[in-house]
């Protein structure tokens, strides 16, 4: 199956670190991309390939990967890191796929 | 800046068509696998389907394949979306994205995305 699943929600004091986890067979073959999604606004890649940042990007957003699962952390969660998170590889035949979304809530 | 600059959307009837456009500046084009995203209102991201640096190798989504045709013209920096056989569940933003040159998983540049309703 090429399908990608994150946890629906999850929510993290100001400062904290927060995990967010997608499962997905695909996940053996590629490392994950992570696209943060404010309301209203397109996505943004936050991590590709083995842990890298695209310019722009703060440090305190990290990526692992284990098997078949990718992890998206972010290590001292600010206000403005409240949004929806995708993450996205390739599944069978070359085509991509995306997970299906973690809400992200800042306390 | 680098850019990606989607039109062509709009509301069209069940059953029509609509070909989406994204204009792409400040990088060179040819150099870049390109996709078109959609997002349902409310809902995920859905990848539609992809183009290969040259245009040879094509990928579609299953809900699409057989309706939709991508290509690309990259004297002119421009990407294509035909959309035939439109239904309602083909309401969307849809989104062109550039692939990142560094992974053959990740899209690095968005498009701001254009609205299709489909509707009667």
């Amino acid at each position: 199956s090429s399908e990608l699943t994150q946890d629906p929600a999850v929510s993290v004091a100001l400062g904290q670190t927060v995990r967010i986890t997608c499962h997905g067979d695909s996940l053996s073959n590629y490392y994950a991309g992570w696209y943060q999604q404010k309301p209203g606004q397109a996505p943004v890649l936050v991590i590709y390939g083995k842990n890298k940042r695209p310019s722009g990007i703060p440090d305190r957003f990290s990526g692992s990967s284990s098997g078949n699962t990718a992890s998206l952390t972010i290590t001292g969660a600010q206000a403005e890191d409240e949004a929806d998170y995708y993450c996205n590889s390739r599944g069978s035949s070359g085509h991509h796929v995306f997970g299906t979304g973690t809400k992200v809530t800042v306390l | 800046q680098v850019q990606l600059v989607e039109s062509g959307g709009g509301l069209v009837k069940p059953g029509g068509s609509l070909r989406l456009s994204c204009a792409a500046s400040a990088f060179t084009f040819s150099d870049y696998y390109m996709s078109w995203i959609r997002q349902a209102p409310g809902k995920g991201l859905e990848w539609v389907s992809y183009i290969s640096t040259g245009g040879d190798t094509i990928y579609y989504a299953d809900s699409v394949k057989g309706r939709f045709t991508i290509s690309r013209d990259s004297a002119n920096n421009l990407l294509y979306l035909q959309m035939d056989s439109l239904r309602a569940d083909d309401t969307a933003v849809y989104y062109c994205a550039r692939g990142s040159r560094q992974s053959q998983v990740a899209f690095d540049i968005w498009g701001q995305g254009t609205m299709v309703t489909v509707s009667s």
